[in-house]
């Protein structure tokens, strides 16, 4: 069975500052996905990331990046000089495969960010 | 392109009631799914479907019906509404094998009395 463990319920900061998303998985996959989505006080639920088991390269995207580490099972998000418009819910999620063979995601319970004029 | 809609927004049903909760995608993606978002519990799927005619359950499937009689629409059913249904739904579509990227509708928000 997948799970995806994001521990942080709720996090504030000052705006500016760094903060660091964590997000721990288990699979039995060779083969897998996570991803990271971001859902604003809006509601709608925004593609971030998605990466796949083979690649452990860290990845960058302007204020964001992400470090997936195999050996620990971990693929944590970093927002550097956070603003307010980072203001979010943030869900990690691993795919599976499904009776069809088809991918699947798991969510974790995601961790909620605040930042603070 | 229209994305993945859902209607209606917003719901308030009684216990016992049954409704559909519409969603459609024009982007002919094969993969669509239903998922609810509940309090410190994440994302869950509930149903899925790899195409026209094909549907499975997901984490939490009892108390939905689904079909997919066309790529364009998969459509959620309560039969008897609960309480424990209370809930913001998501639908969801991608091409099938390839998730590189969910593409979620905005959501229904149901409550249950």
């Amino acid at each position: 069975a997948q799970k995806v463990t994001q521990a942080q319920t709720e996090i504030s900061v000052v705006e500016k500052e760094d903060v660091t998303l964590d997000c721990v998985y288990e699979t039995r996959d060779t083969t897998y996905y996570l991803f990271w989505y971001k859902q604003p006080p809006s509601g709608e639920l925004v593609f971030l990331i998605r990466r796949n088991s083979f690649d452990e390269q860290n990845e960058i995207s302007g204020r964001y990046s992400w470090n997936f580490q195999k050996s620990t099972s971990s693929f944590n998000f970093t927002i550097t000089a956070s603003q307010v418009v980072d203001s979010a819910v943030y869900f990690c999620a691993l795919s599976g495969i499904s009776n069809f063979g088809n991918e699947k995601l798991t969510f974790g319970t995601g961790t909620r960010l605040t930042i603070i004029p | 392109n229209a994305g993945v809609t859902q209607t209606p927004k917003f719901q308030v049903l009684k216990t016992g009631q049954s409704m559909t909760l519409q969603c459609a995608q024009d982007m002919n993606h094969e993969y669509m799914s239903w998922y609810r978002q509940d309090p410190g519990m994440g994302l869950r799927l509930i149903h899925y479907s790899v195409g026209a005619g094909i549907t499975d359950q997901g984490e939490v499937p009892n108390g939905y019906n689904v079909s997919r009689s066309t790529t364009e629409d998969f459509p959620l059913r309560l039969l008897s509404a609960a309480p424990s249904q209370t809930s913001v739904y998501f639908c969801a579509s991608n091409p099938v094998g390839q998730l590189y990227e969910q593409y979620f509708g905005p959501g229904t928000r149901l409550t249950v009395t």
